[in-house]
């Protein structure tokens, strides 16, 4: 019954290492996001996703890439992992781009040693 | 650049009490701002959503208000309990680059 859901929760890997952070919905919505939240807990949009296309790339290094298989799923990948991006990652959805309601995950914690 | 600010940054009140908490936006241009409750470790929930044509949104104890020409909400919290005590969050929908940008929160806790 869970409507956005991501996994794993938690994610420890040391530096260099690639990793793959999965996320799904199932309340038909057709616009996906994901956010990081730093240590200092502020929350900052990365990508978002409608209908499959790119809409917002917020100035994220190139070693994140999003794929979104299809309207329900939205993953992230990244390559050569950095301490700097010990954090956790929340994805997101809506029905819409504009002027609907955001619905968030449970988030997953990255540790990089 | 939106930019969304929070105030107070954290607040302690006593079990009963009638609380604001404060969010104010630099650009009007707005699709709609969003209150969250955030508790430790755990995800996101939506509160309360208002859209930039609305002024006011209800939910239980809950109400928030958007003003948006003066580029501010306020989220009013009634009667509060131990339970509220969490940190709650403002988002604006930028008409800009359909971004959503988040406040810093504000950390409540209420005593018992």
């Amino acid at each position: 019954d869970t409507a956005v859901s991501q996994t794993p929760k938690y994610l420890v890997t040391q530096m260099g290492n690639d990793k793959s952070i999965k996320c799904e919905q199932n309340l038909g919505h057709d616009t996906m996001y994901w956010y990081k939240q730093d240590s200092k807990k502020f929350l900052k949009i990365m990508f978002s996703y409608n209908n499959k296309e790119l809409i917002i790339n917020e100035t994220v290094p190139n070693r994140f890439s999003p794929k979104s298989p299809d309207k329900a799923h939205l993953n992230l990948h990244i390559n050569s992992l950095e301490l700097g991006d010990s954090a956790v990652y929340f994805c997101a959805s809506s029905e819409g781009l504009a002027g609907y309601e955001q619905y968030f995950g449970p988030g997953t914690r990255l540790t990089v040693t | 650049k939106q930019e969304v600010t929070q105030i107070p940054a954290a607040l302690s009140v006593p079990e009963g009490e009638n609380l604001v908490l404060n969010c104010s936006f630099t650009d009007s241009a707005i699709y709609n701002l969003q209150w969250f409750r955030q508790d430790p470790g755990k995800g996101l929930t939506s509160l309360l959503l208002i859209q930039s044509s609305q002024r006011e949104q209800t939910s239980g104890r809950l109400n928030a208000s958007l003003d948006k020409s003066s580029g501010r909400s306020t989220l009013y919290i009634a009667a509060s309990q131990p339970g509220d005590s969490a940190t709650y969050l403002c988002a604006v929908k930028d008409t800009g680059g359909f971004k959503t940008i988040f406040g810093a929160g504000t950390r409540l806790f209420v005593k018992a």
